[in-house]
C-alpha cells in the first residue's frame, strides 16, 4: 500500500510558464514533507521541504504548498526553465518514528520544452 | 571530494556470484541509508545505520548484508542474488534524525 502518492507520472510545460506538481499521502503521522529532483545517471538532490506546521514555503522559484485536511502538496515552480527537466520525488516522514526514514512516492517526470 | 560517492556504477552479476556496493560519505554525517529503486517503483528505504550501528532493516531478504564499519563508509554485500533483485541502489547520509538526506549517484545492478 503506497503511502505517498504522485499520480502523474509525466508533465510537459512551456519554457516561462508554471509547472505544478501533486502528491497525495495517506498516513495521518506523516509531519515533515520534501521535495527532491534526480537528472540521469545522478541521485536525487534535495529540493525543498515544509513542516505540517506550515503551508507554504518558499525558496526563489520553488514553492510548496502543504494541504493537512486534504493530505495534498505541491510544488510550484515558476517560471520554468529547462534545466528544470527531470524527475521530482515527494518524499515524508514521521519525527514520531526518528524523521530520517523517507517514505517516497514513484516520482514525476517534468519536461520544460522551449 | 565532497558527497556520497557509489561504487561501482553499474554491476552485472550471476546469480551464484558474490559482490559488494560501496559508499562513502565525506560530509561528516553519521547516519546512512540504501535505498532501492526498482523501474516504476518508489524508492524503498532498506536499512539505516545511526553511529555506526543498524537501526532499521526493513523486511530485506537475506541475501543481502549490509556493513557499516564506521560512519563514513557503508557496504552492500550481495549474494545469491535473484532477477528481480536488479534496481538502482542508492546510498544516502544525513545528520541523524534529520529528514534531508543527501544521496550518491546509485549502482545500476543487473541480475542475469
Amino acid at each position: 500500500d503506497q503511502q505517498v502518492k504522485q499520480n502523474s507520472p509525466s508533465l510537459s510545460v512551456q519554457e516561462g510558464r508554471i509547472s505544478i506538481l501533486n502528491c497525495d499521502y495517506t498516513n495521518s503521522m506523516f509531519d515533515y514533507f520534501l521535495w527532491y529532483k534526480k537528472y540521469p545517471a545522478e541521485g536525487p538532490t534535495f529540493l525543498i521541504s515544509i513542516s505540517s506546521i506550515k503551508d507554504k514555503n518558499e525558496d526563489g522559484r520553488f514553492t510548496v504548498f502543504l494541504n493537512k485536511s486534504a493530505k495534498h502538496l505541491s510544488l510550484h515552480i515558476v517560471p520554468s526553465q529547462p534545466g528544470d527537466s527531470a524527475v521530482y520525488f515527494c518524499a515524508a516522514t514521521s519525527s514520531a518514528g526518528g524523521g530520517n526514514k523517507l517514505t517516497f512516492g514513484t516520482g514525476t517526470q517534468l519536461k520544460v520544452e522551449l | 571530494e565532497t558527497g556520497v560517492t557509489q561504487t561501482p556504477r553499474h554491476l552485472v552479476m550471476g546469480m551464484t556470484n558474490k559482490k559488494s556496493l560501496k559508499c562513502e560519505q565525506h560530509l561528516g554525517h553519521n547516519a546512512m541509508y540504501w535505498y532501492k529503486q526498482s523501474a516504476k517503483k518508489p524508492l524503498e528505504l532498506m536499512f539505516v545505520y545511526n553511529f555506526k550501528e543498524q537501526t532499521e532493516n526493513n523486511s530485506v531478504p537475506s541475501r543481502f548484508s549490509p556493513e557499516c564499519p564506521n560512519s563514513s563508509h557503508l557496504f552492500l554485500h550481495l549474494h545469491t542474488l535473484q532477477p528481480e533483485d536488479s534496481a538502482l541502489y542508492l546510498c544516502a547520509s544525513s545528520h541523524p534524525t534529520n529528514e534531508k538526506l543527501f544521496f550518491g549517484s546509485g549502482t545500476q545492478l543487473s541480475v542475469l
